[in-house]
């Protein structure tokens, strides 16, 4: 049982660049979220998604697009990267909103 | 926006010691969650409480929920080097604020 996983572990984009941050999950989850956690802080909401084809901002959504055509799938996209979306970002799951969260390992992105 | 402050922000302690550890919010919590995270891997659910006054145990773990709901702590008995992290408090129903933590380094 896999869980959540996300790939790139890491990344280094040059600023301007584009990327797709990718997630998956096989539970069977309705509720998919991504966040962004800088050195030393808590996570922050970027995005999250209730259920195929339903996705909401979260407390930090600027610069980053999300999509969710799939039950399974919630992609990340960073439009024209900046150093400050240097950070680990996780993508979560969970079967509903009052339910335990599952994360992620993280990707790592650096941009310089 | 309702805010979450964790205190303290890090703590170095002996193998053996007692902590306790702090999550307050100006609003009221509809539910608090505690989680813990290890370097380089996501947080993990320690445990969710829901009833102001609430006391749950996890082995050497105790978590209260306030009377008021507006603050909760997160009390370890004995540390030990496996309960080295970053201790964190979350609530929300998935629009989810997180603290920004206690980092707790057990020395052995």
């Amino acid at each position: 049982n896999a869980g959540v996983t996300q790939t790139p572990k890491f990344r280094i984009l040059k600023i301007g660049q584009s990327m797709t941050l990718q997630c998956t999950q096989d539970m069977n989850h309705n509720y998919m979220y991504w966040y962004r956690q800088d050195p030393g802080m808590g996570l922050k909401l970027i995005y999250y998604s209730v259920g195929a084809g339903i996705t909401d901002k979260g407390e930090v959504p600027n610069g980053y697009n999300v999509s969710r055509s799939t039950t399974e799938d919630f992609p990340l996209r960073l439009e024209l990267a900046a150093p400050s979306q240097t950070s680990v970002y996780f993508c979560a799951s969970s079967y509903s909103q009052y339910n335990e969260q599952f994360f992620g390992p993280g990707t790592r992105l650096t941009v310089l | 926006t309702q805010l979450l402050e964790q205190s303290p922000q890090f703590l170095s302690i002996q193998e053996g010691e007692n902590l306790t550890v702090y999550c307050n919010s100006s609003s009221v919590f509809s539910s608090l969650q505690w989680y813990r995270q290890e370097p380089g891997e996501g947080p993990v659910l320690l445990v969710t409480v829901v009833t102001g006054g609430e006391v749950k145990k996890l082995k050497r773990l105790t978590f209260q929920f306030g009377d008021a709901r507006k603050d909760s702590s997160l009390h370890i008995t004995a540390a030990q080097p496996g309960d080295t992290g970053l201790y964190l408090c979350t609530t929300g129903t998935y629009k989810y604020i997180f603290g920004t933590g206690t980092r707790l380094k057990v020395l052995a």
